[in-house]
């Protein structure tokens, strides 16, 4: 079956731009989780959804960023007023849902990235 | 600080011989820990994953050793190939805390010479 999607693959934006990314997650899968990677470094988690409201939201940057997932399967991250230090490689990841207990549920499954560069 | 630490950035391992990868943790509340391997321009790829409850996990090839006393894993590769050649991220989670997101080490990067 399809995997997890992210689009767009490459996005190059201006200091101060808003920017938009999307991650289509594995069908049925209700947990989605946003991850950012920077150079050198293993991903770092941003946000984390169960069906459409953010379970936990502890690792946003700061209130520029900001994420949704209205009807429990597509989800957007948002980026206001983007800054150099944003460039980053943001990875989507999803599972089913975590908290049905057992271990290997908890397996995330990442998609390709979205590599953002900001001028 | 960093809670997943991977010490080794690089391994090199002749292909057929076994490839020993290392993590070590700090938060005792980690009690999920999961392997990833990554390509260049790809997102990781999940690997194998031990519970807290267990200190061995076995799969085809891979096998993942967990020392809770010593808050260290591994991940073993045996026999090693050229298509192993990748970076191979530890992390871990506390679920039993109820925190789901997932800890990342740094990674290490392995490369089979054929």
């Amino acid at each position: 079956g399809a995997g997890v999607s992210q689009t767009p693959s490459n996005k190059v934006t201006e200091k101060g731009k808003y920017v938009e990314l999307r991650c289509d997650p594995i069908s049925g899968h209700t947990a989605l989780y946003w991850y950012r990677q920077s150079l050198g470094q293993g991903p770092e988690f941003l946000i984390y959804f169960q069906g459409t409201g953010a379970a936990d939201d502890s690792g946003l940057p700061n209130d520029r960023f900001f994420a949704v997932r209205p009807e429990g399967s597509v989800s957007t991250l948002k980026i206001q007023r983007t800054e150099r230090g944003d460039s980053a490689v943001y990875l989507c990841a999803s599972s089913l849902n975590p908290t049905s207990g057992g271990a290997s549920i908890n397996e995330q499954f990442f998609g390709p990235g979205t590599r953002l560069t900001v001028l | 600080d960093q809670q997943v630490k991977q010490n080794s950035p690089s391994l090199s391992v002749q292909e057929g011989r076994i490839s020993i990868l290392n993590c070590d943790y700090t938060n005792s509340m980690f009690d999920y820990f999961l392997w990833y391997k990554k390509y260049p321009a790809e997102g990781p790829t999940f690997l194998i994953s031990i519970s807290s409850i267990k200190d061995k996990n076995e799969d085809g090839r891979f096998t993942v050793f967990l020392n809770k006393s010593a808050k260290h894993l591994s991940l073993h590769i045996v026999p090693s190939q050229p298509g192993d050649s990748a970076v191979y991220f530890c992390a871990a989670s506390a679920q039993g805390a109820g925190s789901y997101q997932l800890t990342f080490g740094k990674g290490t990067k392995l490369s089979v010479i054929p």
